[in-house]
């Protein structure tokens, strides 16, 4: 089945400890991203990229990276810069042409 | 100015009748348009895209585009309980970016 995993579902943090969040792709698609959903808002992109190697931030990037070594991962790093890392992280991929983007199940993010 | 904005709701309606769902943009370069619906505490999955003026059906769903106004609508027709969501939508000017709006949330009543 092709489709967006993202790993784990759940995932504690620490004070000071950095997180590193798990998206995987197997329909082939060229560009992948990161957004964070906090309640009642909508999504703000941290990250993207549109090729293997190569990625831009987004509107809300600070305290977070990422790298693209593989055309199906894009990991996502919460540094401890991150003061507010609380939310639900969503991991996306689309077909640049097309500009539709379909989006994993998410990893919800919580500080201990 | 948000780029994308929507009511945030919560929209009721009876079964049956037809939910409006209404979304406005800023941005005059957007070129596309997308609607998604995202269960609470699931993640959000693509309904429908529009990219040209006027209406465009799938199902019971129907999107409006209007770009001279910047509106752009999602009608749900013989609305059902499984329709109880938020209603996310979107907006891209081909720069492999989308602008999301905070979203609706509808509930359907028995």
């Amino acid at each position: 089945d092709g489709g967006i995993t993202q790993s784990p579902k759940y995932l504690f943090r620490k004070e000071g400890q950095n997180v590193t969040l798990s998206c995987e792709q197997n329909l082939n698609h060229d560009a992948m991203y990161w957004y964070r959903q906090d309640p009642g808002q909508g999504l703000r992109l941290i990250y993207y990229s549109q090729i293997v190697n190569d990625f831009q931030k987004g509107d809300i990037a600070e305290g977070y990276s990422v790298s693209r070594e593989k055309k199906e991962s894009f990991p996502l790093t919460v540094t401890s810069a991150q003061k507010n890392p609380t939310a639900f992280y969503l991991c996306a991929s689309s077909i640049p042409a097309q500009e539709t983007q379909y989006f994993g199940p998410g990893t919800r993010l919580l500080v201990l | 100015q948000k780029e994308v904005e929507q009511n945030s709701g919560p929209l009721s309606v009876p079964e049956g009748a037809i939910a409006s769902l209404n979304c406005t943009y800023s941005d005059r370069g957007s070129q596309s348009f997308f609607w998604y619906r995202q269960y609470s505490g699931k993640s959000p999955e693509l309904i429908m895209f529009i990219y040209s003026n006027g209406d465009k059906e799938d199902g019971r769903f129907t999107a409006q585009l209007n770009k001279a106004s910047q509106y752009v609508s999602l009608l749900i027709r013989d609305s059902q309980p499984s329709d109880s969501a938020t209603y996310l939508c979107a907006a891209g000017r081909g720069d492999y970016k989308l602008s999301f709006g905070a979203g609706t949330t509808v509930t359907v009543r028995a």
